[in-house]
């Protein structure tokens, strides 16, 4: 069972639709990270978010950490293909990182 | 170039046979961690390492030895390579805590047949 369930597992949409991946748990975690990783590569940090109820942007990309600190999204507006790939969630509940078993994204042009 | 490197990027071997994943980071780095990387299961945590001689075992650690001479070296080894070893390793390094942003290498992705 993984700490953090991440969903949809896939998401294929086309090139400027909007898109929602979600990361929930059903503990309290310190902070949640989002990661991208693109085919052939390791994953790379995209944000951090560590207030309940915080939102960062990163572009065109919106992240909202849950009030509870229980949950997180990720929220791409007009997507480009430049976008695709796996899309992980990380926490911390206790001392060690956590991962979400991730949501690949696919983007067509 | 600075960064962290993983080798060989691919690696095929025979099942039983012992194999080593090298992983080389010049940030110098406290932490540094080693992954697989499976379809459904995520990123799993197999071994950290804190400092050089300081290691401590992961969520799936069984089957798996490393080792941690230098800051900057942090070995994977397998002693008897099974088909279920059959992943994508990734190794990461962290210049902050067991929190913290972890930056990974570009992974190798390893065979047992």
């Amino acid at each position: 069972t993984q700490l953090l369930e991440q969903s949809p597992q896939f998401l294929s949409i086309q090139e400027g639709e909007n898109l929602t991946v979600y990361c929930n748990s059903s503990s309290v975690f310190s902070s949640l990270q989002w990661y991208r990783q693109e085919p052939g590569e390791g994953p790379v940090l995209l944000v951090t978010v560590v207030t309940g109820g915080e939102v960062k942007k990163l572009k065109r990309l919106t992240f909202q950490f849950g009030d509870a600190r229980k949950d997180s999204s990720l929220h791409i507006t007009a997507a480009q293909p430049g976008d695709t790939g796996l899309y992980l969630c990380a926490g911390v509940p206790d001392y060690k990182l956590s991962f979400g078993a991730g949501t690949t994204v696919t983007v067509r042009a | 170039d600075a960064g962290i490197t993983q080798s060989p990027r691919y690696k095929i071997t025979e099942t039983g046979r012992q194999v080593t994943l090298m992983c080389h980071q010049t940030w110098s780095h406290s932490y540094m961690f080693w992954y697989r990387q499976d379809l459904g299961h995520g990123l799993r945590l197999i071994y950290y390492s804190a400092a050089a001689d300081i290691t401590d075992k992961g969520e799936v650690p069984d089957g798996y030895v490393v080792s941690r001479s230098k800051t900057e070296n942090f070995p994977l080894t397998l002693e008897s390579a099974t088909r279920s070893q059959t992943s994508v390793y990734f190794c990461a390094s962290s210049g902050g805590d067991l929190r913290g942003e972890q930056y990974f290498g570009p992974g190798t992705r390893l065979t047992v047949t």
